[in-house]
């Protein structure tokens, strides 16, 4: 059974400092991992992916994904108040669709 | 990556009754897939639509409740019948873009349903 689990927060960080966001999931199988940030009342929107072990960074947002350990992040750094949201992981076995965990609040005083 | 178009975006409905979803995608995509949001929780998959054949449920959903329409390779209707105040959750359809090369799935604006 695919699993992922996240805290559910809500994560409270100042202006500009960095945010961590973690998720741990049971299948071993997984290759593929993505973030999706949810803002309240919209859809979920594609931030980040991430297949190899190791960091992958774009803009602000860094992913490290640790499959020894199960283990995948997302940081942001510089966190904005605009960054005020929560934050999906998911993931595919296969042809399986997005297993999403539940998410993390993030919420950023400004 | 994919562009779709989700209506409605809300509804009020009486319990009871039915309501459809639509769900239309700028391009040609195998599988759709439609989730459900209730209120405070993540995203469940409802059911995988694929063109030409009948849908795949997940456990706990079943096609009596949650009738599924796949007519062509970008449209996609799903519909919520005899609903009860159980059923208040967003929907939201979805497509998988790997095959264009857009990785992860990109979804609709959701239909916020409440059942009163």
């Amino acid at each position: 059974q695919k699993e992922v689990e996240q805290n559910s927060g809500p994560l409270s960080v100042p202006e500009g400092a960095i945010a961590s966001l973690n998720c741990t999931y049971s299948d071993r199988g997984s290759q593929s991992f993505f973030w999706y940030r949810q803002y309240s009342g919209k859809s979920p929107e594609l931030i980040m992916s991430i297949y190899s072990n190791g960091d992958k960074e774009d803009g602000r947002f860094t992913a490290q994904l640790n499959k020894a350990s199960q283990y995948v992040s997302l940081l942001i750094r510089d966190s904005q108040p605009s960054d005020s949201a929560t934050y999906l992981c998911a993931f595919p076995t296969g042809n399986t669709p997005l297993v999403f965990g539940k998410g993390t609040r993030l919420s950023v005083i400004a | 990556s994919a562009v779709i178009s989700q209506k409605p975006s809300r509804d009020i409905c009486q319990r009871g009754t039915s309501l459809t979803i639509q769900c239309q995608v700028d391009s040609q995509v195998t599988m759709m897939f439609w989730y459900r949001q209730q209120p405070g929780q993540s995203l469940t998959l409802i059911a995988t639509a694929n063109q030409g054949s009948e849908a795949t449920y997940e456990s706990g959903f079943v096609i009596d409740k949650f009738p599924i329409s796949r007519p062509n390779l970008t449209f996609s209707t799903l519909t919520v019948s005899n609903m009860s105040p159980e059923d208040s959750s967003i929907y939201l359809c979805s497509v998988d873009g790997t095959a264009s090369g857009d990785y992860g799935y990109t979804f609709g604006s959701g239909t916020r349903l409440t059942v009163v």
